[in-house]
């Protein structure tokens, strides 16, 4: 049964810096990878979604990165702002295709 | 493009009531998840349809939870009796199709207080 880990689990940072949020997983047999972003009372935005065949993507600020053989993903941001404090969740899907198994998130808060 | 719709967005019932969710996804998306999410925790997955089949329930607790996808497109999520433990989001997703690069999309969830 796939586990997905998320470390930290809650992170405080002053504006402007370069942050790195961590997922481990593992079972390694995944078909691709997704980080979402969580406001609080919201549902979920999707932010980058990483192919098992592929190393990292990256979208404005936002950086992930895949190393499947090791079960770990991250995600960079980089110049952190207020704007960018919510609940990060990684999920993988399994190598069917099918279902999609969280982590525990990590709570990020950055100071203005 | 429309989203994922979901309604209600809140609801608030006695334990041993019954409740239903409702979700729409965004047309043409085979695929259909119901997650639920307790506080301080990630989404767990409930169930997940492929058009109108269930492709996984393991996780369901089919003794008080069930649901249908009629006409592979809208679907319910029933609670019958309801529990206390059963307070959470229930949130919703679509993807276009099984596997193959498919991102998933999320509703914005109802929210459910057992009192």
């Amino acid at each position: 049964k796939q586990e997905v880990t998320q470390i930290p689990a809650a992170l405080s940072v002053p504006e402007g810096e370069n942050l790195v949020l961590n997922c481990s997983f593992t079972d390694s047999a995944i078909y691709n990878l997704q980080w979402f972003r969580q406001d609080p009372g919201k549902g979920l935005t999707s932010l980058l979604l990483i192919q098992s065949s592929q190393r990292e993507q990256t979208s404005g600020r936002l950086n992930a990165s895949l190393d499947k053989s090791s079960g770990r993903s991250t995600l960079y941001i980089a110049a952190s702002q207020p704007g960018d404090s919510a609940t990060y969740l990684c999920a993988v899907r399994d190598n069917a295709g099918n279902m999609l198994t969280f982590g525990g998130g990590t709570r990020l808060m950055v100071k203005p | 493009e429309a989203g994922v719709a979901q309604s209600p967005r809140y609801k608030i019932i006695e334990k041993r009531q019954s409740v239903a969710f409702w979700c729409n996804p965004i047309s043409g998306h085979a695929t259909l998840y119901w997650y639920q999410q307790i506080l301080g925790q990630g989404p767990k997955l409930l169930i997940q349809f492929q058009n109108n089949g269930v492709v996984d329930d393991s996780q369901l607790p089919k003794d008080r939870f069930s649901a249908e996808r009629l006409k592979g497109v809208d679907s319910t999520l029933k609670i019958q009796p309801a529990k206390l433990e059963d307070s959470a989001v229930y949130l919703c997703a679509s993807s276009l199709a099984q596997g193959f690069g498919t991102e998933a999309f999320f509703g914005q969830g109802t929210r459910l207080t057992v009192v």
